[in-house]
């Protein structure tokens, strides 16, 4: 499986926007970078996933390199509820079927008030 | 909808008994997946089954552990005999294709 590189913490003040930075040199062409973030003491829950283009929801926006080596997930306007464990996993083309995520170890994100 | 629901939430047990974590994944999705995360190892994969029949158990560390689904509102993970390396929190997770619901863990502290 292809791996992943993510800082082990960052820090960030309340309503700013956080960029949380993800390396994976060895994607395949056909890999989905997804995020998901873990909360304290919670399981952890999908954020946001992409192939190519830069996506937008509710809770996040996701920007991807041109050559697709690294991402980029950007909150818009961190709040304390968004301090959480951030992972970047790469996953195989839904067209393979569900499998299990491998989570590395994520990054840190503490948000100051 | 509820969400994936597990039980008990905290386990305290004693090095040699069984334990059994229970799992009710959302309604209608196809996968289901158990977790286990530690300090030490942080979140892995023991095993996981779509349309109830296990489809990797590559992850389970070993033969005290077994899963099953015996239809496709419910799962087991069960440990027998547990021991204190066994202590850390499972999840189960539940998806249709791509995305995974996590439940909230149950917490296990083996003595």
């Amino acid at each position: 499986d292809a791996k992943t590189t993510q800082p082990n913490s960052m820090e960030s003040n309340e309503e700013e926007p956080v960029h949380l930075p993800c390396n994976h040199s060895t994607i395949s062409g056909t890999d989905y970078i997804h995020w998901y973030r873990q909360l304290p003491s919670q399981g952890p829950e999908y954020v946001i996933h992409g192939l190519t283009s830069n996506v937008n929801n509710r809770m996040a926006s996701l920007a991807i390199a041109e050559d697709r080596k690294s991402s980029t997930l950007i909150l818009h306007r961190a709040t304390l509820r968004d301090a959480a464990v951030y992972y970047c996993i790469l996953r195989d083309p839904p067209g393979g079927g569900a499998d299990g995520l491998t989570f590395g170890k994520g990054t840190h994100l503490i948000i100051q008030p | 909808d509820a969400g994936v629901i597990q039980s008990p939430r905290h386990e305290v047990t004693e090095m040699g008994q069984e334990v059994t974590l229970r799992c009710k994944p959302i309604s209608g999705h196809d996968y289901l997946f158990w977790y286990r995360q530690t300090m030490m190892r942080g979140l892995e994969l023991l095993i996981y089954f779509n349309n109830n029949v296990p489809i990797d158990d590559s992850g389970m560390p070993e033969d005290r552990f077994s899963a099953k689904m015996p239809n496709a509102s419910f799962s087991t993970l069960k440990i027998q005999p547990s021991e204190p390396r066994d202590s850390a929190v499972y999840f189960c997770a539940s998806s249709n294709w791509e995305t995974q619901y996590f439940g909230p863990g149950t917490r296990l502290l083996v003595l």
